[in-house]
């Protein structure tokens, strides 16, 4: 069963409107991580955000922020008006407390094209 | 810029050789973790390092191996290789042992072409 699942192969936003982009996720583990990464087409991999699964508020940073819903097992990211440099794919990973170790676990993501 | 740096940036190579890339992580970051992102397998997590001791292994196949220096550099080996090695491999650091609010910063990758 695939663990982080971004169901959202690829999305087209307006520029300056605001985004959504989907995640789920699926653990036992009663602690974990989530993060956000986006990757433009020139191939690094930028860190865009995190939330714990203790975290009680949604994370934020700058334009991004995530949408976290525990009961439903999703983290969405949330990109407030979209630039043309926001074009890129993005992918959702998650961290188990169980895992020694810092594995990142990704869905297979979403490629965002913002148009001008 | 993360701070990682990777080397090379390109690799082409044929089947059956063995290549090594290196990583560099960011200052004060004692773990490296080395990633494979490929077309049909996505991004998956290869290895971790924390101050020179393997921390964690994932799906890191028998043909590949990798170390973390005195230094913090780490080198992934990979030999004999196949036409399905070819791939994006990032290195990434983060300041802890993978703790679960240890962010990851990714190098700007190698990417390895086997003809």
């Amino acid at each position: 069963a695939q663990k982080i699942t971004q169901t959202q192969p690829g999305m087209f936003v307006q520029e300056k409107e605001a985004v959504t982009l989907d995640c789920t996720y699926d653990t036992s583990d009663q602690s974990y991580g989530l993060f956000w990464y986006k990757q433009p087409s020139s191939g690094e991999m930028i860190f865009l955000i995190y939330q714990g699964s203790y975290d009680e508020q949604n994370a934020t940073e700058g334009r991004y922020s995530l949408n976290f819903q525990k009961a439903r097992k999703s983290a969405n990211l949330v990109i407030s008006a979209s630039q043309l440099g926001d074009s890129a794919m993005y992918f959702c990973a998650m961290r188990e407390r169980r895992n020694q170790g810092g594995k990142l676990i990704f869905g297979q993501g979403t490629e965002l094209s913002v148009k001008p | 810029d993360s701070g990682v740096t990777q080397t090379p940036k390109h690799l082409i190579t044929a089947t059956g050789q063995r290549v090594t890339l290196r990583c560099s992580p960011r200052s004060g970051d004692l773990s490296v973790y080395w990633y494979q992102q490929s077309l049909d397998q996505g991004l998956q997590f290869l290895i971790q390092y924390y101050n020179g001791e393997e921390r964690a292994k994932g799906n890191i196949l028998e043909r590949f191996s990798a170390q973390q220096f005195p230094d913090l550099h780490s080198e992934l080996n990979l030999s004999s290789l196949e036409l399905g090695d070819s791939a994006l491999y990032f290195c990434a650091s983060s300041v802890g042992n993978g703790g679960l609010t240890d962010t990851q910063y990714f190098g700007p990758g190698t990417r390895l072409t086997v003809l």
